[in-house]
């Protein structure tokens, strides 16, 4: 079975401060993994995803086939990333159907 | 990109009611469209799959008879909830994915249902 773990339901840090989410799964395959993001009041949006290997709004994430890990990276955080993070799992063998983490609710603080 | 609208938005009915909550696909079609829940301050737990024209898959615990999926076309499908009861107040959110890229999903606004 595939499973996401994101093991931080609250990150808080300052603003310009480094920010790591962290993101663990399980799956004996090659799974597509991704990042979506939920700002307040809005619906849920792809943020990234692994196989494009793109930087969105200074967001970064490696896959680490070794650690089964997809940690979600930024240098310098900013107020307005302050949102719901999920990390996400999808599969052909699932029926491409997704596996979500419980997320992790960032708050930057000014 | 492809938009996926939910309506209504946020609905409050009265215990025993049946609500229907629409999702579309603007401006593509979508193949297989989910319907999730999303807890306050939780992660989105998957209801059901559905694919056009074929009955809707329901994950393990999700009662079929009481959240009723119809994916009639490739830009609408809905949920009804029946007999709705006040623990069935939540967030209802819709997802669909193209033919193009299966792992590609949008995401609606989200439905709020308040049962009294």
């Amino acid at each position: 079975a595939q499973r996401v773990t994101q093991p931080e339901k609250l990150l808080s840090v300052f603003k310009g401060a480094p920010v790591e989410l962290k993101c663990n799964y399980s799956y004996s395959g090659s799974p597509e993994l991704f990042w979506y993001v939920q700002y307040s009041r809005q619906r849920l949006q792809l943020l990234l995803r692994h196989i494009s290997r793109e930087s969105i709004k200074g967001f970064t994430a490696d896959l680490n086939k070794g650690e089964t890990s997809f940690h979600l990276k930024k240098p310098f955080a900013q107020e307005e990333d302050s949102a719901m993070y999920y990390c996400a799992l999808s599969t052909p063998g699932g029926s491409y159907i997704p596996t979500f983490g419980r997320g992790t609710s960032l708050i930057v603080h000014p | 990109g492809a938009v996926v609208s939910q309506h209504p938005s946020r609905v409050i009915c009265k215990s025993g009611t049946s609500v229907k909550i629409e999702c579309r696909s603007l401006d593509f079609q979508a193949t297989t469209m989910f319907w999730y829940r999303q807890f306050p301050k939780q992660s989105l737990m998957l209801m059901a799959t559905s694919n056009e024209g074929s009955k809707a898959t329901y994950e393990q615990g999700v009662e079929k008879d009481k959240f009723l999926i119809n994916h009639a076309s490739l830009t609408l499908s809905t949920l009804t909830v029946t007999s709705a009861h006040p623990e069935d107040s939540s967030f209802y959110i819709c997802s669909a994915s193209g033919q193009g890229d299966p792992y590609e999903q949008y995401f609606g606004p989200g439905t709020r249902l308040t049962v009294t």
